[in-house]
């Protein structure tokens, strides 16, 4: 149980498109889920955490704009990478909460942009 | 800004060694501490999810230890097996409104040489 999924696992676009990344939980609800992003060499950091029915909030630093979170139901998230350009490569992973106080994570999606 | 330190970044054991690494943390607003094992191409996998000052937890092989007044969590792993090699990540999970939140660690890469 408490299966996460993301699709896809792996994108290259072109600069100045725009990219949707989706989160799936599989065999429960969540009414939250959390968007975390790893660059190079770097821990996993926090971007926003999504909620279903309203709208998401974002970490200080993180452009609402630039990467729209869409909570439509309560067993999935998407992360929309807008107008994507070479600095946004990175990698872009989801989590959901199910039992208490544990978070369950996707595989990831590693996003380049050319 | 958090700062949660791992270390030691990567470790290479030999097959039936026992191991250990080091999750040091903020003591305040303390919440949660979790520990991930994480493959390469995998989801990470949730092993423990600790909240009391003292506590012990324990799966197989595998066990960690916290303490939350001075802010570090031990992990151990006992008689290193190749398919223990992966990446280990420690997140801090905070109170309150940082509830859900998790802050990782950069991660302790362990390889298992047969």
């Amino acid at each position: 149980g408490a299966v996460v999924s993301q699709h896809p696992s792996w994108v290259i676009c072109k600069s100045g498109t725009s990219v949707k990344i989706e989160c799936r939980s599989l065999d429960f609800q969540a009414t939250t889920m959390f968007w975390y992003r790893q660059f190079p060499k770097q821990s996993l950091m926090l971007m926003a955490t999504s909620n279903e029915g309203s709208k998401a909030t974002y970490e200080q630093g993180v452009e609402k704009d630039k990467f729209l979170i869409n909570h439509a139901s309560l067993t999935l998230s998407t992360l929309t990478v807008t107008s994507a350009h070479p600095e946004d490569s990175s990698f872009y992973i989801c989590s959901a909460p199910n039992q208490p106080d544990t978070q369950y994570f996707g595989p990831g999606t590693r996003l380049t942009v050319l | 800004i958090l700062n949660v330190e791992q270390s030691p970044q990567s470790l290479h054991v030999q097959e039936g060694d026992s191991t250990n690494f080091t999750c040091s943390f903020p003591s305040s607003n303390f919440y949660a501490l979790h520990w991930y094992r994480w493959e390469t191409a995998k989801s990470p996998e949730a092993l423990f999810v600790m909240t009391l000052n003292g506590d012990e937890k324990k799966k197989g092989r595998i066990s960690a230890t916290l303490n939350t007044k001075e802010g570090y969590s031990y992990l151990y792993i006992k008689g290193s097996q190749p398919e223990d090699s992966a990446t280990y990540l420690c997140a801090f999970g905070g109170g309150g409104t940082s509830y859900g939140k998790l802050t990782f660690g950069q991660g302790t890469i362990l390889t298992v040489h047969p």
